[in-house]
């Protein structure tokens, strides 16, 4: 069964670096999506992307963040400069339909530590 | 504003003795209801859809059953390769998912 790829599975950075996190979603999929969980809370959603674009963003997703699709597979999130309350397990998911409704397919997800 | 509450947060059973968890939400525009499982340190593994009131899905121990203000998931006969984070989802507008905070199952031998 196809799957969604990211990478690294864990990232350890200092806190006011950069740090990019990797996702191939599924190939046939359309909607691509980042979410978070901090250790022991609830998986929260931070953008969803659709045709080149930002199709919806959480209060978390602030200047600090980006999403781009920089070919045909890839899929990625930026934090320009993170903070220690960035640390958290990043998921990426994708669905192949539009309609809404469609289950998400997650990524393994990139554990993310930021000292 | 769109809320998903799970309970219990967690549950601990004996190998074989079946229970149910339960998922109550509030959104609006239901666009469907999921099930899914999570396993430490990995993404969220896809269990089960159900879009309306009335409907039922199965899947080996596993049921999933939804109302119009919540969701079940029963477990009949676990077993210990059961045990995981049950979370049950709702989604809304442009599929956002709103993710409960997750039942922890622990099923012992």
């Amino acid at each position: 069964e196809p799957e969604v790829t990211q990478t690294p599975s864990h990232q350890v950075t200092q806190m006011g670096q950069e740090v990019i996190l990797r996702c191939v979603p599924i190939s046939n999929h359309l909607y691509f999506y980042w979410y978070r969980q901090i250790l022991g809370q609830k998986v929260e959603f931070l953008v969803s992307f659709y045709n080149n674009e930002i199709s919806e963003k959480s209060e978390i997703f602030d200047d600090q963040f980006s999403v781009e699709r920089p070919d045909g597979s890839n899929f990625t999130l930026k934090i320009r400069s993170t903070k220690l309350e960035d640390s958290a397990m990043y998921f990426c998911a994708s669905t192949p339909l539009t309609g809404g409704g469609e289950k998400l397919f997650f990524g393994s997800g990139t554990q993310l530590s930021v000292l | 504003e769109d809320q998903v509450t799970q309970s219990p947060e967690a549950l601990r059973l004996q190998e074989g003795e079946s229970s149910s968890l339960n998922c109550s939400y509030t959104v609006s525009g239901l666009r469907g209801l999921f099930w899914y499982r999570q396993d430490p340190g990995k993404g969220p593994e896809f269990l089960f859809t159900l879009y309306s009131a009335g409907e039922e899905k199965e899947k080996e121990r596993l049921k999933a059953t939804l109302t119009k203000k919540e969701s079940f998931l029963h477990i009949t006969a676990p077993k210990p390769e059961d045990s995981a984070t049950y979370l049950c989802a709702v989604a809304g507008n442009f599929n956002k998912f709103y993710f409960g905070s997750g039942t922890k199952l622990n099923v012992k031998p």
